[in-house]
């Protein structure tokens, strides 16, 4: 079936270090996938997506390529801030699933100032 | 706007109680989708509608969930002779259509709790 990994956590890093979080999956057919991001006491919010190969999602400075030959998204950012700190779920919808989200454990990013 | 609300916010059951989660999804969204958050298992799909009707049920993990949507707003979902594997955080989402081109809104959740 329909699966996403992504690097387990937490990642622990210093303010305006790069920051990468790993994310491959698996899907039949042609999958959308998203980066959602759960910041301490609120809810999930979307972050970026991309919908098909070779796409970049971008917002508040992270980006995302959808690799087809890898089956990976990887969530960068070059300089990361305290407010960053947040759990990151890599997640991805087919249209014969009902575009439900399919989802990562979660990486959950501690930024020290 | 409003955005995706639910209740409550904090549920404490005792094992082998009936609990209702309510959702109101943003008004004008038909979809609607319930994933349940919890620690052993992640985040997970429980059921999907469509309007009022529910064409994936297929995440519901034993016959003693359920849901139901009426009007093409309000969800409700139930969960009967509660066990203590139930304990997790119930998430609604919401989005204009089902569609890889629309954004699932999500609501703060409900966090069970079975004692």
């Amino acid at each position: 079936g329909d699966s996403v990994t992504q690097m387990e956590g937490p990642v622990t890093l210093s303010e305006e270090a790069c920051l990468t979080i790993n994310c491959t999956y698996t899907a039949t057919g042609y999958p959308s996938l998203f980066w959602y991001v759960q910041y301490p006491g609120e809810g999930l919010q979307l972050l970026l997506k991309a919908t098909k190969a070779d796409d970049k999602g971008s917002n508040k400075g992270f980006e995302a390529t959808y690799r087809k030959e890898t089956t990976s998204f990887h969530l960068e950012k070059g300089s990361v801030q305290v407010s960053d700190s947040a759990v990151y779920f890599c997640a991805l919808s087919v249209v014969a699933g009902n575009y439900q989200l399919i989802w990562g454990a979660g990486t959950k990013l501690i930024i020290k100032p | 706007g409003a955005g995706v609300s639910q209740s409550p916010s904090n549920k404490v059951t005792e094992k082998g109680k009936d609990v209702e989660l309510r959702c109101d999804p943003i008004s004008g969204h038909t979809a609607l989708y319930w994933y349940r958050q919890s620690l052993g298992q992640g985040l997970e799909f429980l059921i999907y509608f469509q309007g009022n009707s529910a064409p994936d049920k297929s995440g519901l993990p034993s016959d003693r969930f359920s849901a139901e949507r009426t009007g093409g707003s309000v969800s409700t979902l139930t969960i009967q002779r509660t066990q203590q594997e139930d304990s997790a955080v119930y998430l609604c989402a919401s989005s204009l259509q089902a569609g890889l081109s629309y954004e699932q809104y999500f609501g703060p959740g409900t966090r069970l709790t079975v004692t």
